[in-house]
C-alpha cells in the first residue's frame, strides 16, 4: 500500500469546462508529480511540485496548472477541457525532489464529452 | 517525441516460462531506469530499477539487463505466473532537478495457466 490517495476516482466533464483533481501524498513526502496516461499509453509527465513550488514541467499547455499545499497535498487544475484531455491522471509522491522512487496513486479517470 | 521505445506491445507466455520485455533509449542524460507494473484500475507500482553503472540487477524472479553502449535495457521475468499478468512499463529518468520519469508505451503481459 503506497499511501498516495487521489480524488475523485472518476469524473465526467464536457468540453470547455474546468476540472480540479486532488492528491494526498504519502506521509513524509514533500514532492508530488502529476502524470497523464492516455488509454493504452505510458504516463506522461505534466509537472512536479516540491515544497509548494513548481519544480519542473513537461510539454503541457498553461491551461494545466497546479498547486501544492503546506501539508504537501496537491491539486491539478485543467481549464477549457478538450476531448483529448480524457485520460487517467496519476499523482506520484516522493520523499524529495531528487529521490529515485516515486509512489503512484490509483489515479483519477477523466472523461471529456 | 518518444524518448523510450518499448517492445513488444503485448506478450503471451505459458506459466513457468520466461517473459522478456525490451526498451531502448536515445538520451544519454538518463541516469535511472525503473520498471513499473500496473494492474487494471491501479496506479503503476515500482518493480525493480537499475542505474547505468550496473549491467544486471536481480530481485527474486525479476531481472533487469542493461547495455549502456547499445542504450538498451530489458526486463526478464523468470517462472512467469498468472498473477504476473499486467501491463509493464519501462521508464527513464533524466538527470535534473525534477527527476521526471519518461515512460515507454507499455507491454501487456498475459501468463496462461
Amino acid at each position: 500500500e503506497t499511501g498516495v490517495t487521489q480524488s475523485p476516482t472518476h469524473l465526467i466533464k464536457t468540453r470547455g469546462q474546468q476540472v480540479t483533481l486532488r492528491c494526498s501524498s504519502q506521509s513524509g513526502h514533500n514532492t508530488v508529480s502529476w502524470y497523464q496516461q492516455a488509454l493504452g499509453q505510458g504516463p506522461q509527465f505534466i509537472f512536479q511540485y516540491y515544497r509548494e513550488e513548481e519544480n519542473g514541467r513537461g510539454n503541457f499547455p498553461p491551461r494545466f496548472s497546479g498547486l501544492q499545499f503546506p501539508n504537501y497535498s496537491s491539486e491539478l487544475n485543467v481549464n477549457a477541457l478538450e476531448l483529448d484531455d480524457s485520460a487517467l491522471y496519476l499523482c506520484a509522491s516522493s520523499s524529495g525532489a531528487r529521490e529515485d522512487t516515486q509512489y503512484f496513486g490509483p489515479g483519477t479517470r477523466l472523461t471529456v464529452l | 517525441q518518444q524518448q523510450v521505445k518499448q517492445s513488444p506491445q503485448s506478450l503471451i507466455v505459458q506459466k513457468g516460462g520466461i517473459s522478456i520485455i525490451n526498451c531502448a533509449y536515445e538520451n544519454t542524460a538518463f541516469d535511472y531506469f525503473p520498471w513499473y507494473q500496473q494492474f487494471p484500475g491501479k496506479g503503476p507500482a515500482l518493480l525493480i530499477a537499475i542505474r547505468p553503472d550496473v549491467s544486471e540487477k536481480k530481485e527474486g524472479r525479476f531481472t533487469i539487463s542493461f547495455n549502456k553502449s547499445a542504450k538498451q535495457f530489458s526486463l526478464h521475468i523468470m517462472d512467469s505466473q498468472p498473477g504476473d499478468s499486467a501491463t509493464y512499463f519501462c521508464a527513464a529518468r533524466i538527470s535534473g532537478s525534477a527527476r521526471q520519469l519518461t515512460f515507454g508505451s507499455g507491454t501487456q503481459l498475459t501468463v496462461l495457466p
